[in-house]
C-alpha cells in the first residue's frame, strides 16, 4: 500500500539556519508533490508545487527538490525565522488521485 | 475572494448522536474533499465530491456520509457518534483534482463526542 513518510516528527533548529524536512514515499509515482503548512487548529495552506518534470522550485526562501529516483522530495526553509514554526506537510499525488497527506513535521525555530 | 468556510468552528455532541458540518467552497470551485486529522493519525481522507458526485472515498465506515449541491457546497454527516470520531474535520477546495491544482483548506469543525 502506499506510504509517505516525513522525517523526524519533530525538528528543533536555530534561527537564521536552514531547516530541510524529508518526504518519502513508497508504492507511489506522483505527478505532483505539494508542501502545506499548518498552524496549531487551523486548516493546512498551500506553500509549493513541484512536478515530477522539475528538479527544483523555489519562492522566496523556500526550496522545494523532488527526485523520482529515490522517490524523496526535500523541503528548504532558508534564514528560518521563529514565525516559520509550524508543521509541514507533504502531499504526493497521482494523476487523477487525490491527496495523501504525510504525517507532517513539527518545525519549531529558536530564537 | 472569499475563503473556504466551514461551520460550525466548535461542537459538542454525545455519544450515538449524528451530526452535520458544511463547507462553502471558493466561488468557482468544483471539487470538495473531506478530512479527518486526529494527532495519532494525521490527516486521513474521507471523500471527495465534484459536480455533486462523489468520486473518491476513503477507508472510513458508512458512518460517515457526505454530499454536493448544485452550488458545490458540501455537507458531511456522522450517524451514531463515538468518542473515538472526536477530530478536527477539514475540507478543502479546488477547480478540480488530479491536475496538480493547489487545496485551499477551511479552519475546520472541531469536533468533540462525549
Amino acid at each position: 500500500s502506499q506510504k509517505i513518510e516525513q522525517n523526524s516528527e519533530a525538528l528543533n533548529i536555530q534561527e537564521g539556519k536552514t531547516a530541510t524536512l524529508t518526504c518519502n514515499y513508497t508504492n507511489y509515482s506522483p505527478a505532483y508533490l505539494q508542501w502545506y503548512r499548518q498552524d496549531p487548529g487551523r486548516g493546512p495552506v498551500f506553500l509549493l508545487l513541484i512536478r515530477e518534470n522539475e528538479k527544483e522550485k523555489r519562492k522566496e526562501r523556500l526550496k522545494v527538490t523532488f527526485d523520482t529516483t529515490l522517490k524523496q522530495s526535500l523541503f528548504h526553509i532558508t534564514a528560518s525565522q521563529p514565525a516559520d514554526s509550524a508543521t509541514y506537510l507533504c502531499a504526493p499525488q497521482d494523476y487523477g488521485q487525490n491527496f495523501v497527506f504525510g504525517p507532517g513535521t513539527r518545525l519549531s525555530v529558536l530564537p | 475572494k472569499a475563503g473556504v468556510t466551514q461551520t460550525p468552528r466548535y461542537l459538542i455532541k454525545t455519544r450515538g448522536q449524528q451530526v452535520t458540518l458544511s463547507c462553502s467552497p471558493i466561488s468557482g470551485h468544483r471539487s470538495v474533499s473531506w478530512y479527518q486529522q486526529t494527532p495519532g493519525q494525521g490527516l486521513q481522507f474521507l471523500f471527495e465530491y465534484f459536480s455533486e458526485t462523489q468520486r473518491n472515498k476513503g477507508n472510513f465506515p458508512g458512518r460517515f456520509s457526505g454530499r454536493q449541491f448544485s452550488n458545490s457546497r458540501s455537507e458531511m454527516n456522522v450517524s451514531t457518534l463515538e468518542l473515538g470520531d472526536s477530530a478536527l474535520y477539514l475540507c478543502a477546495s479546488s477547480w478540480n483534482k488530479g491536475q496538480g491544482l493547489e487545496a485551499f483548506f477551511g479552519q475546520g469543525t472541531r469536533l468533540t463526542v462525549v
